[in-house]
């Protein structure tokens, strides 16, 4: 089965600082990856679809200066929360999508809590 | 975009056949039909995928109608690790094509003993 994780899978920071998370395809080349937040008790809200090799497309509302997005290889895409907050403090879980068909696979997710 | 709806939540008991439905109204012709299972702080898993008429894998079966204007998702003989939420997804199944891939508030399935 085609295998997706994320590093960290759960990270503490402070008030200010950035985080960087690691999204991987382990088994398969993936062409484009997405990345979600979720809140408690709600939904998985998309935040930018990630194409390797090109500039991620941000969803409405979602500052691209401060979730900044690299897919720099076709099984690597990282999401950096840049000066966070504590109210960037969220669920964050990435899938990526295989070529030729329409499955998402999902990573584990991140927790991040700042401080 | 092809928006979902499900029911928020359903309840159930072990060894029961679970009926999930979520309506597509505005499917378009190119788009699959994509259910998944979250549990708490993990991330959404693949439980199956279908176009038309019927899929079935070793988990759950999914049908849909002729005008895919809905779909079911049927997990057979429920336990309690089945209780998740699950979503169902549309989305556009050409390759390269401008998937924006959008969770509806999914359905929260309780399985009690």
């Amino acid at each position: 089965g085609a295998v997706v994780s994320q590093h960290p899978s759960r990270v503490i920071c402070k008030s200010g600082t950035s985080v960087k998370i690691e999204c991987r395809s382990l088994d398969f080349q993936a062409t484009t990856m997405f990345w979600y937040r979720q809140f408690p008790k709600q939904s998985l809200m998309l935040m930018a679809t990630s194409n390797e090799g090109s500039k991620a497309t941000y969803e409405q509302g979602v500052e691209k200066d401060k979730f900044l997005i690299n897919h720099a290889s076709l099984t690597l895409s990282t999401l950096t929360v840049t000066s966070a907050h504590p109210e960037d403090s969220s669920f964050y879980i990435c899938s990526a999508k295989r070529g030729g068909t329409d499955t998402q696979y999902f990573g584990p997710g991140t927790r991040l809590t700042v401080l | 975009l092809a928006k979902t709806t499900q029911p928020i939540s359903m309840d159930s008991y072990e060894g029961q056949e679970v009926n999930i439905t979520c309506s597509h109204n505005n499917i378009a012709t190119n788009d699959y039909i994509t259910w998944y299972q979250q549990f708490p702080s993990q991330g959404p898993r693949f439980i199956i995928q279908g176009y038309k008429t019927k899929v079935t894998n070793e988990v759950a079966s999914l049908f849909i109608p002729a005008d895919r204007k809905s779909s079911t998702l049927s997990l057979p003989r429920v336990s309690l690790s089945d209780t998740a939420v699950y979503y169902c997804l549309v989305g556009d199944g050409v390759t390269g094509g401008s998937y924006i891939p959008t969770f509806g508030r999914g359905t929260s399935l309780i399985v009690h003993p």
